[in-house]
């Protein structure tokens, strides 16, 4: 089982900052990564697959980068919107499909 | 529009049953692998089970394995997970999610979940 670690689990910013998010696999998942927001009270929104493709409508400010084991999501002007929980999630090697433990962005 | 609404949950003591259901719209379901995902109270999200299209191949989790069973009628544009054998451990919101049609990797869809808890 490919193991997802997220850092950090807390990231508290303020709204126009820059935020950036990683996720580790423990082992190579080449660009078959996803990353999904939830917020409150909310099911997970997918925002970005394929490490660095945006899901529709998703915003340009939301951008995803990285391959093998360490992948990053750029938030590049945090809005009051997106303070949420973000979730990683490899599709190399399944089953399991799994999930990182999730960064909370708060203010 | 994609919508996917879930029903079937409720309280439920330890050993006992639930079945949950799906109800899928606005795309062609057969066409899409659809799964069960579940988030524990204050948690993070489990993957809990996948079935294919033709509803021939399922995958489940180890945590669930030989207590759940993942189905779905193609008619009906339902999706379906019976439990048995609850434990407090599986007490979380279900989320019933569209795998993506290219690669069944990622989850393009969810919806809004249904609540299981399990406690005497």
């Amino acid at each position: 089982e490919i193991v997802m670690t997220q850092s950090p689990a807390t990231l508290s910013v303020s709204p126009g900052e820059r935020v950036t998010l990683s996720c580790r696999a423990s082992q190579s998942v080449s660009s078959n990564l996803a990353w999904y927001q939830q917020k409150p009270g909310q099911a997970p929104r997918l925002l970005i697959f394929g490490a660095s493709a945006r899901a529709t409508g998703v915003p340009a400010r939301f951008s995803g980068s990285g391959s093998g084991t360490e992948f990053t999501l750029t938030i590049s002007s945090l809005q009051s919107e997106d303070f949420a929980v973000y979730y990683c999630q490899q599709y190399n090697n399944w089953p399991p499909w799994t999930f990182g433990q999730g960064t909370k962005v708060d203010i | 529009e994609v919508q996917l609404l879930e029903s079937g949950g409720g309280l439920v003591q330890p050993g006992g049953s639930l079945r949950l259901s799906c109800a899928a719209s606005g795309f062609t379901f057969s066409s899409y692998a659809m799964s069960w995902v579940r988030q524990a109270p204050g948690k993070g999200l489990e993957w809990v089970s996948t079935i294919s299209g033709n509803g021939v191949t399922t995958w489940y989790a180890d945590s669930v394995e030989g207590r759940f069973t993942i189905s779905r009628d193609n008619s009906k544009n339902t999706l379906f997970v019976q439990m048995n054998s609850l434990r407090a451990d599986d007490t979380a919101i279900y989320y019933c999610a569209r795998n993506d049609q290219v690669v069944w990797g990622y989850f393009d869809y969810w919806g809004q979940g249904t609540l299981v808890t399990v406690s005497s």
